[in-house]
């Protein structure tokens, strides 16, 4: 089955940090661009970054820009999110999320398989 | 850059159909044919129902299609259902890939 499932979420103080992962299972995870888009309590959706199948190409919303890092480990099948210096306006779900279709098919900007999501709170 | 602007809310009757608008610049849904709808349930992950403006996922009902005028985008689903009850989302692409989400649109079926 073709899936993605989230860990590393939890309470942390302002001005830590966290690791999230997002482990794929049921696809060649290679070969897809990757997404991290969060929720707050009660409100919408907004995309927090985004690395492409290879990992040499990343963007971030201004957000969380110089506080984030995403990554991924094509051979452990895991993408990650780096969070430092982290805010209660952090506070969240975080879905990992993978593109449409594969490198080559540019079907790059819209993300069909998510996951539960993991909850990050932060809070003193 | 500010979310792309959705109403708050919608709603209709079964059976009926309905249109949500997501509205941007000539920098996201103007400038690109790259906008998404997602369909979120209460306590749930997001579905993607439409991608790339008109184009259904398979397994997404043929009741859903989009659609893009200059710098609005469209959702319409027809022939509506009590399980379309949902919160939707837009997105559109911005540049050098990042992404931009609307608002969000809390749809009831009366």
């Amino acid at each position: 089955e073709v899936q993605v499932v989230e860990s590393g979420g939890g309470l942390v103080q302002p001005g830590g940090s966290l690791r999230l992962s997002c482990a794929a299972y049921g696809f060649t995870f290679s070969t897809y661009w990757m997404y991290w888009v969060r929720q707050a309590p009660g409100k919408g959706l907004v995309w927090v970054s985004r690395i492409n199948n290879d990992g040499d190409s990343t963007t971030y919303a201004d957000s969380v820009k110089g506080r984030f890092t995403i990554s991924r480990d094509n051979a452990k099948n895991t993408l990650y999110l780096q969070m430092n210096s982290l805010r209660a306006e952090d506070t969240a779900i975080y879905y990992c999320a993978r593109a449409v279709g594969p490198t080559n098919s540019w079907l790059y900007y819209s993300m069909d398989v998510w996951g539960q999501g993991t909850t990050v709170t932060v809070s003193s | 850059q500010s979310a792309l602007t959705q109403p708050a809310s919608v709603s209709g009757s079964p059976g009926q159909s309905i249109t949500i608008s997501c509205t941007g610049t000539s920098s996201d849904i103007g400038g690109y044919n790259y906008v998404s709808w997602y369909q979120q349930h209460p306590g749930k992950a997001p579905k993607l129902m439409i991608y790339d403006v008109t184009n259904r996922p398979s397994g997404v009902s043929s009741r859903f299609s989009g659609s893009k005028s200059d710098y609005t985008a469209s959702l319409t689903i027809s022939g509506l259902q009590a399980e379309d009850e949902a919160d939707y989302y837009c997105s559109s692409y911005i540049s050098r890939g990042s992404l931009i989400f609307g608002g969000g649109t809390k749809l009831t079926v009366l």
